[in-house]
């Protein structure tokens, strides 16, 4: 696509439920990138893939966090059991491959966990 | 492990003055650092890239500098303008390819 698109824009939720974040990168950029933004934060550093790959998950902040990426393209972040904590902006960015120096953000999936 | 600080925090200006944000980090190994926009509800956009073996970069009325012995970067804004108004993001690319973030300066421009 033209930009880096991500669903839902905004996502209210209860506490303990799941939610899926999903992202849909430039096409052809085989990097994909995850950060989360807590209101008046810098970016958190999730997860990255490098095609379908995510060699350190070290980044996400509990077991509950997974993230999958299929085909090279779409990537879903899944946050099982909500918390209140979890309430942030979470933004995908995508980049040519993982040494470009140039990265795409998307609008951001706004996320909020009540 | 790296660390990013920007100061200050918030910074609100009269249209029409020149301003520089800071941006310091603790790690000079560093691959490159980049300045961003954001705005409210909206993504981040790229302004300036810094590689490391650069001084400064240079677009229209904004100008980025690095020092990576002294770890820091500065984001001068020539002539601020009312659609200067935005958070700026600085971010460092380390040694593992990861951009580490810094907190931000949002950036008033009053008219």
């Amino acid at each position: 696509g033209a930009g880096v698109s991500q669903s839902p824009s905004n996502k209210v939720t209860e506490k303990g439920k799941d939610v899926e974040l999903r992202c849909d990168p430039i096409s052809g950029h085989t990097a994909l990138y995850w950060y989360r933004q807590s209101l008046g934060q810098g970016l958190e550093f999730l997860i990255y893939f490098q095609g379908n790959s995510a060699p350190d998950k070290s980044g996400l902040p509990s077991d509950r966090f997974s993230a999958e990426r299929t085909g090279g393209s779409v990537s879903t972040l899944t946050i099982q059991r909500t918390q209140q904590e979890d309430s942030a902006v979470y933004l995908c960015a995508s980049s040519l491959d993982l040494g470009s120096d140039t990265i795409y953000f998307g609008e951001g999936s706004w996320l909020t966990v009540v | 492990k790296q660390e990013v600080t920007q100061i200050p925090a918030a910074l609100s200006v009269p249209e029409g003055e020149n301003l520089v944000l800071n941006c310091s980090f603790t790690d000079s190994a560093i691959y490159n650092l980049q300045w961003f926009r954001q705005d409210p509800g909206k993504g981040l956009t790229s302004l300036l890239l810094i590689q490391s073996s650069q001084r400064e970069q240079t677009s229209g009325r904004l100008n980025a500098s690095l020092d990576k012995s002294s770890g820091r970067s500065t984001l001068y804004i020539a002539a601020s303008q009312p659609g200067d108004s935005a958070t700026y993001l600085c971010a460092v690319k380390d040694s593992n390819y990861q951009l580490i973030w810094g907190a931000g300066t949002k950036l008033i421009i009053k008219p």
